[in-house]
């Protein structure tokens, strides 16, 4: 069974403090995807990160996706309270269907003014 | 351009009852996916379906679950004699091909069903 492990899985920073999560697995994966859920709504996607040693930067994100294609991480830089939510890493796999995301259990991020 | 409409957003439902949840996807999308949320839990896949194709049901449970996604109108997730262990958040995502490591899922709000 293929799993993302998620850590940590609750941070609670005050505004302008950089930050980084991550997202391990085992197994290989064929894309990564982090995603942002806040309560009550679906999660959004943010980026989709697909060769292995790949960057990709949002305004003050930035994803990376390891050399193995097995782990990710996501880095905040002076996180502000908007930036608040579940944050989800969700890996596709080769072979199948591309909607059959392997999602983690989220770390779940808190900044306060 | 519409987002993905799924409704109701909350639904209560007594043991042993129907519940019947919908999906609208994203105009242009003709893909539609199925996961399921659990408190504290990450998103379960359960289905993935095209116009009135079953593609992928791997992750659905042999029982009391099917879903549709017919010709015209939207997707139905469909629970029979519902148990308290269904309850949870359903979430349906739409995207506008089924293939491709790039590809985009855009989820709707979700489904609350109370199992009472």
């Amino acid at each position: 069974t293929q799993l993302l492990e998620q850590s940590p899985q609750f941070l609670s920073i005050q505004e302008g403090e950089n930050l980084t999560v991550y997202c391990n697995s085992s197994s290989v994966f064929s894309s990564l995807q982090w995603y942002r859920q806040e309560p009550g709504e679906g999660p959004v996607l943010l980026v989709t990160v697909v060769t292995g040693g790949e960057v990709k930067k949002l305004k003050r994100l930035t994803f990376q996706f390891g050399d193995a294609r097995k782990d990710s991480s996501l880095h905040i830089t002076a996180a502000q309270p908007g930036d608040t939510g579940l944050y989800l890493c969700a890996g596709g796999h080769y072979g199948g269907s591309q909607g059959n995301l392997i999602f983690g259990k989220g770390t779940k991020l808190s900044v306060k003014p | 351009n519409a987002g993905v409409m799924q409704n109701p957003r909350h639904l209560v439902r007594r043991r042993g009852q129907e519940a019947r949840l919908r999906c609208s996807p994203m105009k242009g999308h003709s893909h539609v996916y199925w996961y399921r949320q659990l408190p504290e839990e990450g998103l379960k896949f359960m289905v993935y379906l095209q116009k009135e194709n079953i593609i992928d049901e791997s992750g659905m449970p042999k029982e009391r679950f099917s879903a549709e996604f017919p010709k015209e109108g939207p997707s139905i997730l469909r629970i029979q004699q519902v148990v308290r262990g269904d309850s949870a958040a359903y979430f349906c995502a739409s995207s506008p091909r089924g293939t491709g490591a790039n590809e985009k899922l855009f989820f709707g709000s979700g489904t609350q069903l109370s199992v009472l």
